[in-house]
């Protein structure tokens, strides 16, 4: 069965550092990953996605991911937050076929400190 | 905007009661997926469909029924509700399934 784990449930960071949150799945086959933002109130944003080919993937707000099948990650990093960053993230795992569901890590709180 | 509309933003209902939830996918989307988002258990999928069918069910409780009619909107109906069942509740669309698109959610509170 197809699971995600996030290891960290809130993360603080100081405004500028670097950014590292921690994504790990369970599946059979090549994954397709995703990760989500969500912010107060708010519906989920995809930041960006993993289908195939290379394995370093740029998303949007500066965001980037790197996808490593032999450690089962998908790590989400940013050189620089800003504290409009601050918000819920969340890894997702998909199966790849048209018509299934993703399923969502519990997500990582993270908070930007001045 | 993700162009996936959800009503209505906020429901407080009370305990026994039964509401139904709508849900607008994106223009030209045939799926539609019902999540439920609680404190204690995350982002949970509850049920899919695909062009007016169900696809795929996820940890959906028998209180709990959708339907996605021909315009392809969706209804998740919640009935016999719980304290319990107070959730924030997505929906989310796609063309082809792995890429979703949320709408802003329907929080429900069950008093």
């Amino acid at each position: 069965a197809q699971s995600v784990t996030q290891p960290d449930i809130h993360i603080t960071v100081s405004e500028g550092a670097s950014l590292e949150l921690r994504c790990n799945y369970s599946y059979g086959a090549t994954p397709y990953l995703f990760w989500y933002v969500q912010s107060p109130g708010q519906g989920l944003q995809l930041l960006l996605k993993y289908f195939s080919g290379d394995t370093l993937v740029q998303g949007i707000k500066g965001f980037e991911a790197e996808f490593k099948r032999s450690q089962s990650s998908f790590n989400l990093r940013k050189p620089s937050v800003h504290w409009s960053d601050a918000a819920e993230y969340f890894c997702a795992v998909g199966a790849g076929q048209a018509g299934t569901a993703l399923i969502f890590g519990k997500g990582t709180t993270l908070s930007v400190s001045s | 905007d993700s162009g996936v509309t959800q009503t209505p933003k906020h429901l407080i209902t009370a305990t026994g009661q039964r509401v139904t939830l709508r849900c607008s996918p994106r223009s030209g989307d045939l799926s539609v997926y019902w999540y439920q988002q609680s404190l204690d258990q995350g982002l949970q999928f509850l049920i899919q469909y695909y062009n007016g069918e169900e696809r795929a069910k996820g940890n959906i409780l028998e209180r709990f029924s959708a339907q996605q009619f021909p315009d392809l909107h969706s209804e998740l109906n919640l009935s016999s509700l719980e304290l319990g069942d107070s959730a924030l509740y997505f929906c989310a669309s796609s063309v082809r399934g792995e890429l979703l698109h949320f709408g802003n959610g329907t929080r429900l509170t069950v008093t």
